[in-house]
């Protein structure tokens, strides 16, 4: 267990919905990653926040937005869901977003778009 | 987009051996981290090598980096089956707004057989 915990566990969305995934930060830690996760791929890097503000963001539409509250938990938005969508969405905390921190990740949110 | 690719795709082996997964990667790395990920869940960091370094230690698990061949390796020896998950090598690099992130490799499925 690393102290990461997102919700919901499954998620099933219909094509052009919204859908918005949660996680909650390991204690005292100040940043977030989201990532993707197709299946049978890598995850890849969707964005990072530090402190309530986005510092670095990969290559993912602008219809992947995200916040981060003053107790550092978090979330992923995602308007105009496409089938490609589909996948586990994992966050990811660490202590001050330095390098070479270890980064926790939590266990995942399954999103399933129809 | 993913860093590299990781070789063997996939490795089944007999409880005791050992287990030899390679990382290739495309640029320059600030570091490189090697993660395991369970049944498509929350991945679980295993080890950091920074990029000065040649090859590290920890427990059964034993890293080496190449970066003039840009390319990694993670032995793991006297596996057990509870050594079965998927393994991911990942590099870290800064972003231009001052955050980081983490590039996967598209991964190992070890099943480690009794």
């Amino acid at each position: 267990e690393t102290g990461v915990t997102q919700s919901p566990t499954h998620l099933i969305k219909t094509r052009g919905q919204q859908v918005t995934l949660r996680c909650s930060s390991q204690s005292g830690h100040n940043t977030v990653s989201w990532y993707q996760q197709a299946l049978g791929q890598g995850p890849q890097f969707i964005f990072q926040y530090y402190r309530e503000e986005e510092n670095g963001r990969g290559n993912f539409p602008p219809r992947f937005s995200g916040l981060q509250f003053p107790n550092y938990s978090s979330e992923l938005n995602v308007n105009a869901l496409e089938l490609d969508d589909s996948a586990l969405y994992l966050c990811a905390s660490s202590l001050d977003g330095l390098l070479e921190e270890e980064q926790y990740f939590g266990p995942g949110t399954r999103l399933t778009v129809t | 987009s993913q860093q590299g690719e990781e070789d063997p795709q996939a490795l089944s082996i007999q409880e005791g051996e050992n287990a030899t997964m390679n990382c290739s990667y495309k640029t320059s790395i600030n570091n490189l981290q090697w993660y395991r990920q369970n049944s498509g869940r929350g991945l679980v960091h295993l080890i950091l090598i920074r990029s000065n370094e040649r090859e590290k230690h920890s427990g059964r698990l034993r890293v080496t980096l190449d970066t003039s061949k840009k390319s990694s390796s993670l032995l793991i020896t006297a596996s057990r089956a509870a050594d079965t998950a998927s393994y991911f090598c990942a590099t870290g690099n800064i972003l231009t707004g001052g955050g980081n992130k983490l590039t996967f490799g598209t991964g190992t499925q070890l099943k480690v057989e009794l």
